[in-house]
């Protein structure tokens, strides 16, 4: 069964606004993180954050981390059109965390 | 540079075919994975490997095998293609060990294999 589903599927905004994806898991987690893949190409990995953490930033990524609601949302502020691209959240269980399991991913448009 | 490379980037052949996907990294991770991936859809994982001569199987049962002779090199093949094994097939590493703050485990992606089974 999928460990991450994120929504909405697809988003479509202006240049300059700001992009908010979410995702949920089932099961208990030692990290989750994001990833960036661009059309074609492999994931690029975005941002880390840890279970006993709640909010972490890294430039104009902010992620927000619920673990009693088994939630994730990442915001990009700011958006720019090079933001295009699918973001997919993954989770490392607390048991077997070498393996990452991967949400089904947010395809994201920015519109100049 | 470090990096983790893929090839061919792209590969048309015919049904029956033995063929074998490519990955290296130069990185020095121990930890290896191969991930089958559907246009706009989530990595499935079918490979990964902790070590050499480690090499287990994934979450998604796959036709395919894999090795692990070199750490870093790690090359799937399927022994007949079939047109049901089109897709993009992701190589990626990681090290997993501990940063301040906790243990990190993040994976580095190769550029990926789009293959077509015709």
């Amino acid at each position: 069964s999928q460990q991450g589903e994120e929504d909405p599927q697809a988003l479509s905004i202006q240049e300059g606004e700001n992009a908010t994806m979410n995702c949920s898991y089932k099961t208990s987690i030692n990290n989750l993180q994001w990833y960036r893949q661009n059309s074609g190409r492999g994931l690029v990995h975005l941002i880390l954050i840890r279970s006993n953490e709640r909010e972490k930033h890294s430039g104009r990524l902010r992620v927000t981390l619920d673990t009693s609601k088994k939630s994730s949302s990442l915001l990009i502020t700011a958006s720019r059109a090079a933001d295009t691209a699918s973001y997919f959240c993954a989770t490392a269980r607390l048991m077997g965390a070498q393996k990452l399991v991967f949400g089904q991913g947010t395809r994201l448009t920015i519109n100049p | 540079e470090a990096d983790i490379y893929q090839t061919p980037r792209y590969l048309v052949i015919g049904t029956g075919k033995k063929i074998t996907l490519e990955c290296s990294q130069t990185m020095g991770h121990d930890k290896m994975y191969w991930y089958q991936q559907d246009p706009g859809m989530e990595l499935h994982l079918i490979h990964y490997s902790y070590g050499v001569n480690s090499t287990e199987k994934g979450d998604l049962s796959s036709e395919s095998t894999v090795s692990r002779i070199r750490t870093e090199h790690f090359p799937l093949t399927l022994e007949s293609a079939r047109p049901s094994h089109t897709s993009q097939y992701l190589c990626a590493s990681s090290d997993q060990g501990f940063k301040a703050g906790g243990p990190y485990n993040e994976q580095f992606f190769g550029p990926g294999t789009r293959l077509t089974v015709l």
